[in-house]
């Protein structure tokens, strides 16, 4: 399988504990992103890197949020002491970037729930 | 900035018949691409179409299409012969040309298809 694929599926945590998500891009991708997805809404950006840089933070990623990208291959999203409003699907994006299309691939995403 | 209404919630359609989605867009850069994202209830975003700013024709890809009215900067997904594992929500996005390729999404729109 050569899809992008995250780890875990599931997180149950309490309020103020830290989390640590995973993002394995499509091998040969530059490209990878961050979204958040709450009930019932469309997935909201949170942050892109170009190979290992992150080039991009959206204001929905507060200090508590911090992402890696260590030698542009796999990424990790930590979201420290959370919150009940950090509850929400955390999906992982690449793609290669080539001309306008950009097609993103995503993987099935990390269902936070934070009791 | 860029942004995508979505102004269906939900939407009913008997199989076999076709069912249009409605998108519209605001941005005001000249070149853009829209794409249609399909989520089943288990969560992973599928793509389903592209349809970029300078492209003339129509995206087609299978039984999907993509009526691109550009003045009316409106992209509407027409879903033809539907099919029970249509049933799933649908979202709209547009394309944020700034360099980073991030999509910005819409509020989705719920496809049941009646059997």
């Amino acid at each position: 399988d050569t899809g992008v694929s995250q780890d875990p599926r599931h997180k149950i945590t309490k309020r103020g504990q830290n989390v640590t998500f995973r993002c394995d891009p499509i091998s040969e991708h530059n490209r990878l992103y961050w979204y958040r997805q709450t009930l019932g809404q469309g997935p909201e950006f949170l942050t892109y890197f170009q190979n290992e840089a992150q080039l991009e933070k959206s204001r929905l990623l507060s200090d508590r949020f911090s992402a890696e990208r260590p030698k542009g291959s796999f990424s990790t999203l930590e979201i420290q002491r959370t919150e009940q409003g950090d509850s929400a699907m955390y999906l992982c994006a690449s793609s290669w970037g080539q001309g306008l299309s950009y097609e993103q691939y995503f993987g099935p995403g990390t269902r936070l729930t934070v009791t | 900035a860029q942004k995508i209404t979505q102004t269906q919630p939900g939407m009913f359609v008997q199989e076999k018949e076709a069912v249009t989605l409605d998108c519209t867009y605001d941005t005001s850069d000249q070149s853009y691409g829209l794409f249609w994202y399909k989520q089943p209830s288990s969560g992973e975003m599928i793509f389903l179409i592209y349809q970029g700013s300078y492209d003339e024709q129509n995206a087609t890809e299978g039984r999907y299409s993509l009526n691109f009215q550009k003045a009316r900067k409106s992209a509407n997904l027409v879903i033809s012969a539907s099919q029970l594992g249509d049933s799933a929500m649908y979202f709209c996005a547009i394309f944020d040309p700034g360099n980073t390729g991030k999509l910005i999404f819409g509020q989705g729109t719920t496809l049941q298809v009646k059997p």
